[in-house]
């Protein structure tokens, strides 16, 4: 199964409301990322937060980290209709040698 | 920089043909990722190199698909023979070290009839 997965897989708001998508791994890791991609286009690194950090900030991006639960929420605020696209965790595992992906979740931000 | 460059964007061929897929890393980064990307299956890590040397190649489906680092900045894809489910979205990614920030190439969406 996947190391990291999304939830929801898919998120409908209305601009202006704030999106929140969590992601859930299976095992210890170093750090987190959060990679955004548009419909057709690669994929873009958002932010990253290491083991040792809680939370983090980016613009109108927050994300947090719990290890203890192992998961991670990406917090946008604010929506606006160009943020639609989907939204992937990544995970590196302790001991490991690569980054995994999750399946991500699809936002999508009405007018 | 030009970011990753990957070519062709599109390619369309029919099945028993060889495809070659080509990236150029962002100068400088020392790991090159291939990945593949379904509706079905997701994003999946096919191979990956670090200082142009193979290090993981586990995620190759098949013996068909074979992957190629000459130096560090150019990489080759190779599907030989082509079957219809080998159709996704192949992306190469690059980065300074293997579990760092990825930079992710615009993709080349592959056909296979």
């Amino acid at each position: 199964s996947q190391q990291g997965e999304e939830d929801p897989q898919a998120l409908s708001i209305q601009e202006g409301e704030n999106a929140t998508m969590n992601c859930s791994y299976k095992t210890s890791i170093n750090n987190l990322q959060w990679y955004r991609q548009n419909s057709g286009r690669g994929l873009v690194h958002l932010i990253l937060i290491r083991s040792n950090e809680r939370e983090k900030h980016s613009g109108r991006l927050r994300v947090t980290l719990d290890t203890s639960k192992k998961s991670s929420s990406l917090l946008i605020t604010a929506s606006r209709a160009a943020d639609t696209a989907s939204y992937f965790c990544a995970t590196d595992e302790r001991g490991g040698n690569k980054l995994t992906f999750g399946t991500g979740t699809q936002l999508k931000v009405e007018l | 920089d030009a970011g990753v460059i990957q070519s062709p964007r599109h390619e369309v061929t029919e099945m028993g043909q060889e495809v070659t897929l080509r990236c150029k890393p962002i100068s400088g980064h020392n790991s090159l990722f291939w990945y593949r990307q379904t509706m079905m299956r997701g994003l999946e890590l096919l191979i990956y190199f670090n200082n142009n040397v193979p290090i993981d190649d586990s995620g190759m489906p098949e013996d068909r698909f074979s992957a190629k680092m000459p130096n560090a900045s150019f990489s080759t894809l190779k599907i030989q023979p082509s079957e219809p489910r080998d159709s996704a979205v192949y992306f190469c990614a690059s980065g300074d070290r293997v579990w760092d920030i990825q930079y992710f190439g615009a993709g080349t969406r592959l056909s296979v009839l």
